[in-house]
């Protein structure tokens, strides 16, 4: 399978655990999106990445989210000391170059906080 | 105002007939417009997108753009129960930046 693969699927976490997302794009595909989802909400953009770079993270909250996408592996999305908010579909997407290029979604991390 | 507004319905047509999901964006410069369509607890599926060049059709979806007055639609015909979910609007307004809108939620009846 070839598509945007996420992993875990599912995460369980307690308050003030720290929460690992894994995303691997598309093959071929150097561009990397992450977005936040509420139930009944829409996609919220958090942080755009290529290899090595952040691009823009404008709307990633400022403090304990990080993200990487490094030259070898997937990308990561970190959430340290996690809290009931942070409780959503995580969805990650790739692209194969800049801006006219249509993006391809994974299957999405379901994120819960105990 | 938002970069990308969609009416978030919920919005009901019979089966048969055609649905039409509309949205509207900011950037009158914007280049290229997405269409997603999202089921219930699954992620987003892009279904077409068009250029700032003109109006697409695939099957019984067609996309069309008005860039005048700055938005886009998406037409479905011979609507289909399975064709209930969220549908999404994009828009790539600046150079890797995407906006979506929140989706209209669409019902099919049969």
């Amino acid at each position: 399978n070839a598509g945007v693969m996420q992993n875990p699927r599912h995460l369980v976490r307690r308050r003030g655990q720290e929460a690992r997302l894994r995303c691997s794009p598309m093959k071929g595909h150097s561009h990397v999106y992450w977005y936040r989802q509420l139930p009944e909400e829409g996609l919220k953009f958090m942080v755009y990445l290529q290899k090595e770079n952040i691009i823009d993270e404008s709307g990633m909250p400022k403090e304990r989210f990080s993200a990487e996408f490094p030259k070898e592996g997937p990308s990561i999305l970190r959430i340290q000391q996690v809290v009931r908010g942070d409780s959503a579909a995580y969805f990650c997407a790739s692209s194969p170059g800049q801006g006219v290029q249509p993006q391809h979604f994974g299957d999405g991390t379901r994120l819960s906080i105990l | 105002q938002k970069e990308v507004e969609q009416n978030s319905g919920p919005l009901s047509v019979p089966e048969g007939a055609i649905a039409s999901l509309n949205c509207t964006y900011s950037d009158r410069g914007s280049q290229s417009f997405f269409w997603y369509r999202q089921y219930s607890g699954k992620s987003p599926e892009l279904i077409m997108f068009i250029y700032s060049n003109g109006d697409k059709e695939d099957g019984r979806f067609t996309a069309q753009l008005n860039k005048a007055s700055q938005y886009v639609s998406l037409l479905i015909r011979d609507s289909q129960p399975s064709d209930s979910a969220t549908y999404l609007c994009a828009v790539n307004m600046k150079i890797d930046q995407f906006y979506f809108g929140t989706g209209t939620s669409l019902t099919v009846i049969p």
